[in-house]
């Protein structure tokens, strides 16, 4: 089955640095990639996502690449507020498995002031 | 759009005890919903798929006859977690796709997620 695997696990940030999470995956017909934000004891919330047939997505502050040949996905959130401090988890499916999400790791991301 | 729900959003239940958590799509109809569990500072783990009208599907590891999915209708889904005991403390997350409006339907959304403790 497929595999996601996420770096870093955490990662604390000045206030207005840029943040960057990435993320492989181990099955080339996974062709959907979200990233969920989640905050403690909260659902995860749908932050951006981006199929195969993108290379690259972009929704105010945050911006997500994907590179299929190298089977990798990256998060990258500029500007970074402190509100922008949680746990985020890229996750990867495919229309074959019934699109089934298989999380990565998460990445504790804290901004600090 | 797109609101799941969860029911209820804790519970605490002796060992033994068979403990039931509803997941509903509360303005659209889903006929494939997943559970998840999420112990604490870790990912979530898929542990089945509900299907609107069948059997659910489980993930390997995951025993069946321990966690009974029902999903009778087109917006509820009910995981019950049967003689539960303390390993089974967990966050338990549904989650469901929206299939409105055809086209690409890969997006899921979550239940707000239900934390049970067994004592």
């Amino acid at each position: 089955g497929e595999n996601v695997e996420q770096h870093p696990s955490t990662l604390s940030v000045q206030e207005g640095d840029s943040a960057v999470i990435k993320c492989t995956y181990s099955d080339s017909a996974s062709n959907y990639f979200p990233w969920y934000k989640q905050e403690l004891g909260k659902r995860p919330q749908l932050i951006i996502d981006i199929r195969s047939n993108v290379g690259e997505k972009k929704d105010q502050r945050i911006a997500v690449t994907l590179n299929k040949t190298a089977k990798h996905f990256s998060l990258h959130i500029t500007e970074t507020q402190p509100e922008d401090s949680a746990v985020y988890f890229c996750a990867a499916s495919m229309r074959a498995a019934g699109n089934k999400l298989t999380f990565g790791g998460g990445t504790r991301v804290l901004v600090k002031p | 759009g797109a609101v799941v729900s969860q029911h209820p959003s804790w519970v605490i239940c002796k060992s033994g005890t068979s403990v039931k958590i509803e997941c509903r799509s509360l303005d659209f109809q889903a006929t494939t919903m997943f559970w998840y569990r999420q112990f604490p500072k870790q990912s979530l783990m898929l542990m089945a798929t509900s299907n609107e009208g069948s059997k659910a599907t489980y993930e390997q590891g995951v025993e069946k006859d321990k966690f009974l999915i029902n999903h009778a209708s087109l917006t509820l889904s009910t995981l019950t977690v049967t003689s539960a005991h303390p390993e089974d403390s967990s966050f338990y997350i549904c989650s469901a796709r929206d299939l409105r409006g055809g086209g690409l339907q890969e997006t899921q959304y979550f239940g707000p997620g239900t934390r049970l403790l067994v004592l």
